[in-house]
């Protein structure tokens, strides 16, 4: 079956950290760019974090820079995100999404796992 | 950063009839590689996003032909030629030219 399947959130305090996983099934995970987008609760969509299908690089939101890392696993079909130094407008639901390379095109979401950050 | 801005915020359609959501970009989104950087996705009540079309105008496989995008440079069109039940929903314009990618704030589409 293809899909991505998103886990880790949770409700925390501010300050803390907290790691997103997402596991993909069912395709070549290794050969897409891999993005993380969020949305907060009742708002639009935001564009996080991107990298590349060989984790050679690494792009970032301006709200995340310095405090969120993404990374990947491809023998484990895995994208992470670290995210440290939580803030309260940090609480969104957290999506992976695949990217068609070369594109805009993100044609399969996971889900999306919920992050709480409140004292 | 790229501000995108979709007008209207909100669309009450009749079932059967048109709807259009317009976008504009602050920056041109045309490459010097050729293509139009910009995508439409929507977002079903309690799903995440799905596409729609892509390099303005191009739908993604399954997407019915009632929607069709148009649009270069800055200023850009969804169209849905006869709207139905299950096209309600959240509609984003998004760029990919620059990063950060950006999204439009979402206009809603209602039925009446």
């Amino acid at each position: 079956q293809v899909q991505l399947v998103e886990s880790g959130g949770g409700v925390v305090q501010p300050g803390t950290s907290l790691r997103l996983s997402c596991v993909a099934s069912g395709f070549m995970f290794g050969s897409f760019g891999m993005h993380w987008v969020r949305q907060a609760p009742g708002k639009g969509l935001e564009w996080v974090a991107v990298i590349w299908y060989d984790g050679s690089h690494e792009k970032y939101g301006n709200s995340v820079k310095g405090r969120f890392t993404i990374s990947r696993d491809n023998s484990k079909n895995t994208l992470l995100l670290q995210m440290n130094s939580l803030r309260a407008e940090d609480t969104a639901v957290y999506y992976c999404a695949r990217v068609i390379s070369g594109t805009g095109s993100f044609d399969m979401w996971g889900q999306g796992t919920m992050v709480t950050v409140s004292s | 950063d790229i501000v995108m801005t979709q007008t209207p915020f909100s669309l009450s359609v009749t079932p059967g009839q048109p709807a259009s959501i317009s976008c504009k970009s602050s920056q041109s989104l045309l490459h010097s590689d050729g293509q139009t950087y910009l995508y439409w996705y929507l977002q079903k009540p309690g799903q995440p996003p799905q596409l729609l079309i892509y390099e303005v105008s191009n739908r993604f496989s399954g997407v019915p032909d009632r929607f069709s995008g148009s649009g270069a440079g800055t200023e850009f069109t969804l169209k849905i030629s006869r709207v139905e039940a299950e096209d309600v929903g959240l509609y984003y314009c998004m760029q990919s030219i620059q990063v950060p990618w950006t999204f439009g704030q979402g206009t809603k589409v209602e039925i009446k």
